[in-house]
């Protein structure tokens, strides 16, 4: 079955940077377009980066843009976001989601702390 | 930004009822809206797309309906595993953002 794994988060200081790795099975990845979205603590749900399946088409929420960077490894089937300049409004749990739009299967998440 | 609005923030229904949640677009989505489930301490889960499409494994209780910028999500006799916050997301920009309604949280009366 499809499976998506998120790991690499933790507690950083503002200004810090931290890369998520989200290892996939279960499919294949290089079929697939894939997202990474965020919870914010007590908060709903926000997309912010996406990758085609080859990896030449990316988009990014304007809250993380010029800051994070969205990519993929097909020989790895992995999902990657390294996130530089932390702001203390990007402490959330980290999801990697299969899909475009429809995103049709996420992963547990990894929590990422930016606190001094 | 197409901005994604849900109510009501919170809907108490007793176990056996119908509950009916709202989004609303601010500009036409076509059918270009999902929805999703999220228990407490659980990861989103895909329930609705195409604005009526049931995903792989929604039960048939859950339906969806609508299309431009007023959707509906109706859960038939609710149990008590769908007590939970659903969310709605359009998907029809093109570039994203891809936008999520903050939620509506369905809790037991």
């Amino acid at each position: 079955q499809v499976q998506l794994v998120e790991s690499g988060g933790g507690l950083v200081k503002p200004g810090g940077s931290l890369r998520l790795s989200c290892a996939a099975s279960g499919f294949s990845f290089s079929d697939h377009y894939m997202s990474w979205i965020r919870q914010a603590p007590g908060k709903g749900l926000e997309w912010v980066a996406y990758i085609s399946r080859t990896g030449n088409s990316i988009y990014y929420a304007d809250s993380v843009w010029g800051r994070f960077t969205i990519s993929r490894d097909g020989a790895k089937s992995s999902l990657y976001l390294q996130m530089s300049r932390l702001r203390t409004d990007d402490t959330a749990v980290y999801y990697c989601a299969r899909g475009e739009g429809i995103l049709s299967h996420w992963g547990q998440g990894t929590p990422v702390i930016v606190s001094s | 930004e197409i901005v994604v609005t849900q109510s009501p923030a919170t809907l108490s229904v007793s176990p056996g009822e119908r509950a009916t949640l709202s989004c609303r677009a601010s500009q036409s989505v076509k059918s270009s809206l999902a929805w999703y489930q999220q228990k407490p301490g659980q990861t989103p889960r895909l329930l609705i797309h195409s604005a009526s499409t049931r995903a792989t494994g929604t039960p048939g209780r859950f339906s969806g309906s609508g299309s431009g910028t007023e959707f509906t999500l109706t859960i038939d006799s609710l149990q008590s595993e769908d007590f939970a916050v659903y969310y709605c997301q359009q998907y029809s920009s093109w570039p994203p953002p891809w936008t999520f309604g903050q939620g509506t949280t369905v809790e037991i009366k």
